[in-house]
């Protein structure tokens, strides 16, 4: 299994401004994954973190607007840039663990992002 | 491309009785697996189970079991006895095995409402 940690929980932000999500594995995985979660929606999967690579962005998700890091195999970050109300959301990091039978995919406990 | 249908918005269920949350899937790959995740109001995703394609029998955790027929493309969830801390949506996920279907593909969830 693996516990996977977020900072911050929530937070409350300026439309145009920035935030940074981080993301902890407490164990080496090869993929993390960023979603986002509007109220009353399913999940939508923002981007795959490349570890030592450039992120994978999901259709109608962009670099400029979502950047994202992967230094090593246990963390990961997000931004949300130049925010606006319709970013107001939950978004979730989540990793890949095991293989076969013992395949898992674990998520933080999210992030909830309100924009003003 | 993948696609997860979940055609029960929301379920009310009286309290111990058994319940059934149905989920059907649509994919290319001749290996994927599926998920599924409980997600309560505090908006946390807890994986409940996975089932692989290849797999010959139905997956169980404790009160969970996957109801898998993969000729009709179905995944049920079937959750024993249930208790009122079952009260949450329920998203059934899959996530395939070839390039490009290595992400998870989320279903628009089923509330469940457990009455005592």
């Amino acid at each position: 299994s693996a516990v996977i940690s977020q900072k911050p929980s929530r937070d409350i932000c300026q439309r145009g401004t920035s935030l940074t999500i981080q993301c902890q594995v407490d164990s080496q995985v090869t993929m993390m994954f960023w979603y986002r979660q509007q109220p009353g929606q399913s999940l939508t999967l923002i981007a795959t973190a490349n570890q030592g690579s450039e992120a994978t962005y999901e259709s109608g998700f962009v670099i400029d607007k979502f950047p994202i890091s992967r230094p090593n195999l246990t963390f990961s970050t997000l931004t949300v840039s130049n925010m606006s109300p319709e970013d107001s959301s939950i978004y979730l990091c989540s990793a890949c663990t095991g293989t076969g039978v013992t395949e898992t995919q674990y998520f933080g406990p999210g992030t909830r992002l309100l924009v003003l | 491309a993948q696609k997860i249908t979940q055609t029960q918005p929301g379920m009310f269920v009286q309290e111990k009785e058994a319940v059934t949350l149905d989920c059907t899937y649509d994919t290319s790959d001749p290996s994927y697996g599926l998920f599924w995740y409980k997600q309560p109001s505090s908006g946390e995703m807890i994986f409940l189970i996975y089932q692989g394609s290849y797999d010959q029998q139905n997956a169980t955790e404790g009160r969970y079991s996957l109801n898998f027929q993969k000729a009709r493309k179905s995944a049920n969830l079937v959750i024993s006895a249930s208790q009122l801390g079952d009260s949450a949506m329920y998203f059934c996920a899959m996530r395939g095995r070839n390039f490009g279907n290595e992400k998870l593909t989320f279903g628009t969830g089923t509330r469940l409402t457990i009455i005592p």
